[in-house]
């Protein structure tokens, strides 16, 4: 069974740009939802999606958003790049369901943005 | 709100040394706990959680951790480490809302001296 894929893994972007990043869960998979890491803020959420839904976010600025497809694979896409949105990206797909998280969410490596 | 604190960013023991990584939780209702690895430029492991059954639970390469209600604390160990064991944990609670929201503490890096 594949595991949590994200694509691309590194990215250099410039200071105001876009970027789009993907993750395509486990087969079977409904819910994905996205972290932020950096070294002074740690892990931190960014939203959920359920059944092409966004089901819980995080507290991040407008800039931050995402989107699911039938096939529950994601994007989530930052505008108007900031040198602080420097981080690594990671998606992680569950099988849960409903219920708050009690099954195990899978982790993709990350993709690793650098925002000059 | 719920929220997790990891004592230590920084663990160092000696190979063969006993592990002990440790994590409390604030939670307003029962809680459900996770343990993560992460190696270097990789993504998150999960190495075991807890789901209200047993309160002593075991996962892979050896770790466990016990759930303490009275302590509020979900502390990881290992009786032996190995030089594999080298890497960033960190310790998760499932958000009380719906959804798979997990809350990480700021993580520890184990260093294991030969």
């Amino acid at each position: 069974k594949a595991g949590v894929t994200q694509t691309p893994r590194y990215l250099i972007k410039t200071r105001g740009q876009q970027v789009t990043l993907s993750c395509s869960p486990i087969s079977g998979h409904r819910s994905v939802s996205w972290y932020q890491q950096t070294p002074g803020q740690g892990l931190q959420f960014l939203f959920e999606y359920f059944s092409e839904t966004q089901r819980n976010k995080g507290n991040f600025p407008g800039r931050f958003s995402g989107r699911q497809f039938s096939n529950s694979r994601s994007e989530m896409n930052v505008s108007t790049l900031e040198l602080g949105d420097s981080a690594l990206y990671l998606c992680a797909s569950s099988s849960g369901t409903g219920i708050r998280m009690n099954t195990e969410a899978f982790f993709g490596q990350g993709t690793r943005l650098t925002v000059v | 709100a719920q929220s997790v604190t990891q004592l230590g960013s920084h663990v160092s023991v000696s190979e063969g040394a006993l592990v002990l990584l440790r994590c409390n939780y604030s939670s307003s209702v029962p809680p459900y706990l996770f343990w993560y690895v992460q190696y270097p430029n990789q993504g998150l492991q999960l190495l075991l959680k807890y789901t209200s059954a047993a309160t002593l639970v075991k996962g892979i390469n050896g770790f466990e951790a016990e759930f303490k209600k009275s302590e509020t604390s979900f502390h990881l160990t290992k009786p032996s480490a190995h030089m594999s064991d080298a890497a960033e944990y960190f310790c998760a609670v499932s958000d009380q809302r719906q959804g798979g929201k997990l809350i990480f503490g700021q993580g520890t890096e184990l260093s294991v001296k030969p």
